[in-house]
């Protein structure tokens, strides 16, 4: 079964920093972009940062630009974001999410598939 | 970046009815786009990608169009699971950005 697993979320005091976590399983997780979704208290969906399966390539929300950090560990199938000078506007439900993928052959787009799976979410809650 | 506009924001429908929600692209994105069905509480399920190719395991009543800066999700015959919010996203191009929503409710 493939499954993504976040963990990390807490209470956070503004400026404050906090790391989440993602593990995968199920899937050869090194051969996917993954990306994080967050979702503040009753709004919708705000893509924050995908990452590439090598890592040498990331991607950021401009809310999130210098102040987040995507990375992945591709032998321990797990994803991360460093999130430093958090705000209350930070507070939401973070999502990873796996980004579908098609191939042809050796070749593959990564991007443009849509996120076909989903973690539970982690809440942050960044308030004094 | 490019913005998504959902219409209707919401909408309220009786079983057996055909909804159709559309999604706006302020600039064309070819076929890059993708749809999500929300339950409350849940994380966001995939139904559609590359505006018209159904995820496997999605029923085969929703169904997706359109290309450039046009696209729509159709509901062929509510059923009760339908009931949720529906999200377009575009994947065209960074940043990724979502549509705003458009909540299913009951009549």
């Amino acid at each position: 079964e493939v499954r993504l697993l976040e963990s990390g979320g807490g209470l956070i005091q503004p400026g404050g920093s906090l790391r989440l976590s993602c593990a995968a399983s199920g899937f050869t997780f090194s051969g996917y972009a993954m990306s994080w979704v967050r979702q503040a208290p009753g709004q919708g969906l705000e893509w924050v940062s995908t990452i590439s399966v090598s890592g040498d390539n990331t991607y950021y929300a401009d809310s999130v630009k210098g102040r987040f950090t995507i990375s992945r560990d591709n032998s321990k199938s797990t994803l991360y974001v460093q999130m430093n000078s958090l705000r209350a506007e930070d507070t939401a439900v973070y999502y990873c999410a796996k980004n579908s993928r098609d191939c042809i052959g050796s070749s593959c787009q990564y991007y443009y598939y849509g996120l076909n799976v989903w973690g539970q979410g982690t809440t942050v809650t960044v308030s004094s | 970046d490019i913005q998504m506009t959902q219409s209707p924001s919401s909408v309220s429908a009786s079983l057996g009815d055909r909804v159709t929600i559309t999604c706006r692209a302020s600039q064309g994105i070819s076929r890059w786009l993708a749809w999500y069905q929300q339950k409350p509480g849940r994380a966001p399920d995939l139904l559609i990608y590359a505006a018209s190719s159904l995820q496997s395991g999605v029923p085969s009543r929703f169904s997706g169009s359109g290309s450039g800066t046009q696209f729509t999700l159709t509901i062929s015959s509510l059923q009760p699971e339908d009931f949720a919010t529906y999200y377009c996203q575009q994947a065209n191009s960074f940043p990724l950005t979502f549509g705003g929503g458009t909540k299913v409710e009951i009549k």
